[in-house]
């Protein structure tokens, strides 16, 4: 059981837009920044937007992300076949003294 | 361009000590936290800890502590973790990954782990 809580999947159509939520408490989200990771099957994650809502340089705007008090939202606008992947997101614990992950939601693009 | 380059797959018996590696490049090594996650295959990402290359500080995930040494040799741009006594509850895939601003920016391709008798 992860300490950030994540739905295990979500899906919508192809050109559509998609939010998946992330879900924690005082000690991570609510007082530490946000990051969300795309993981592709058989490949190394990737970072998609750190600091709560900025975007690494290469990353489109139709990824953005958001947090409000102790939960996170990523946000995926005009939905592509290639958005098909694993989605986590992560901050550190000041309780735990660590960085934890959510458990990751599984996009399909219909 | 900032790379993190694993070593290769290993497989041990239970028992049997093990090092991996990440080498960076492309970036001053010694000046980025190196974090070490773990991935049991099918499931999510577990951060184990972490290590300062600069003066080799260290992290250690509390959850987890204990089974495993995470350690840095700057001069080679290089990070390691290590078992001293592997279980097969340690079949994972490893990723080394570079704590950049308030996220991991940069990971290593990962290091699959198997342990089996």
């Amino acid at each position: 059981q992860s300490v950030l809580t994540q739905p295990p999947s979500v899906s919508a159509a192809r050109g559509q837009k998609v939010t998946i939520s992330c879900s924690g408490s005082s000690s991570n989200i609510g007082n530490n920044y946000v990051s969300w990771y795309r993981q592709v099957p058989g490949t190394a994650p990737a970072l998609l937007i750190y600091d709560n809502d900025d975007r690494p340089s290469g990353i489109p705007d139709r990824f953005s992300g958001s947090k409000s008090g102790a939960s996170a939202t990523l946000g995926i606008t005009g939905l592509q076949t290639g958005d098909e992947a694993d989605y986590y997101c992560g901050t550190w614990d000041s309780s735990l003294s660590a960085w934890v992950f959510g458990g990751g939601t599984r996009l399909t693009v219909l | 361009e900032v790379q993190l380059v694993q070593s290769g797959a290993e497989v041990k018996k239970p028992g049997e000590s093990l090092r991996i590696s990440c080498k960076g490049s492309g970036y001053n090594f010694n000046i980025h936290w190196i974090g070490w996650v773990r991935q049991v295959p099918g499931k999510g990402l577990e951060w184990m800890g972490g290590v300062y290359p600069g003066d080799s500080q260290t992290a250690y995930n509390p959850s987890i502590q204990g089974q495993f040494t995470i350690s840095a040799v700057k001069y080679l741009s290089s990070a390691y973790l290590q078992w001293s006594s592997l279980k097969a509850s340690d079949t994972a895939i490893y990723y080394c990954a570079r704590r950049g601003r308030n996220g991991f920016d940069s990971w290593g391709q990962g290091s699959l782990v198997t342990v089996s008798s």
